[in-house]
């Protein structure tokens, strides 16, 4: 099994509707990460969280929410989805004990908004 | 503001050539860097770290990577390209003493037979 899981994989919904993609680990890292990714747009960061109780913006934070539920389970929201959330959206692990430490992801999230 | 530059969003090379992925970073103090490899339908995975180690940097599958502070850079390269490096590759920055990491907007090595 793998260490980042994401659920689902795959998700073709409507402008408006709400959604969900979630993330859960096995490697017992504090810090979970949620990024997406754009064709030429690298990777940008949405939210971070370093514990249940510590939730940060990223740098493109606006129109998504997160839930820490536990140390292993990162949640992101969409509200109300639009198109242009269509994306490849990866969710990433880091352990705190190491400054140096790389991150691990999940396998993605492809949702499509029409 | 840190940022990264990654030259080139599509690279191609023979079986067999010398792979050579370009990374500039901008940073006010040395960061550490970091190689991303992104197979087909997968998440990323590294290739290889600098962490103010040795500035010649081995990774996974024969990639190497060098740290020219003068040049800021952190090219990445491979001898021998195989088909099987055929992928998107990524460029990150965390500067030191904080949470983030910046990326860079990917490159993606196509290798031809």
């Amino acid at each position: 099994d793998a260490d980042v899981t994401q659920t689902p994989r795959n998700r073709i919904t409507k402008t408006g509707k709400r959604i969900m993609l979630e993330c859960s680990q096995t490697k017992g890292h504090d810090r979970m990460y949620w990024y997406r990714q754009d064709p030429g747009l690298g990777l940008r960061l949405i939210y971070y969280s370093f514990d249940v109780k510590d939730i940060n913006k990223g740098e493109i934070s606006d129109g998504y929410s997160v839930s820490r539920q536990a140390q292993a389970k990162f949640s992101l929201s969409l509200e109300s989805a639009i198109p242009n959330q269509t994306a490849l959206y990866f969710c990433a692990t880091r352990s705190l004990g190491t400054e140096t430490g790389e991150l691990f992801f999940g396998e993605g999230s492809r949702l499509t908004v029409l | 503001a840190q940022s990264v530059t990654q030259l080139g969003s599509h690279v191609s090379v023979s079986e067999g050539a010398l792979v050579l992925l370009r990374c500039n970073y901008s940073s006010s103090v040395p960061p550490y860097l970091f190689w991303y490899v992104q197979y087909p339908n997968q998440g990323l995975q590294l290739l290889l770290k600098y962490t103010s180690a040795a500035t010649l940097v081995k990774g996974i599958n024969g990639f190497e990577a060098e740290f020219k502070k003068s040049e800021t850079s952190f090219h990445l390269t491979k001898p021998s390209a195989h088909m099987s490096d055929a992928a998107e590759y990524f460029c990150a920055v965390s500067p030191p003493g904080t949470y983030k990491y910046i990326f860079g907007t990917g490159t993606r090595l196509k290798v031809l037979a």
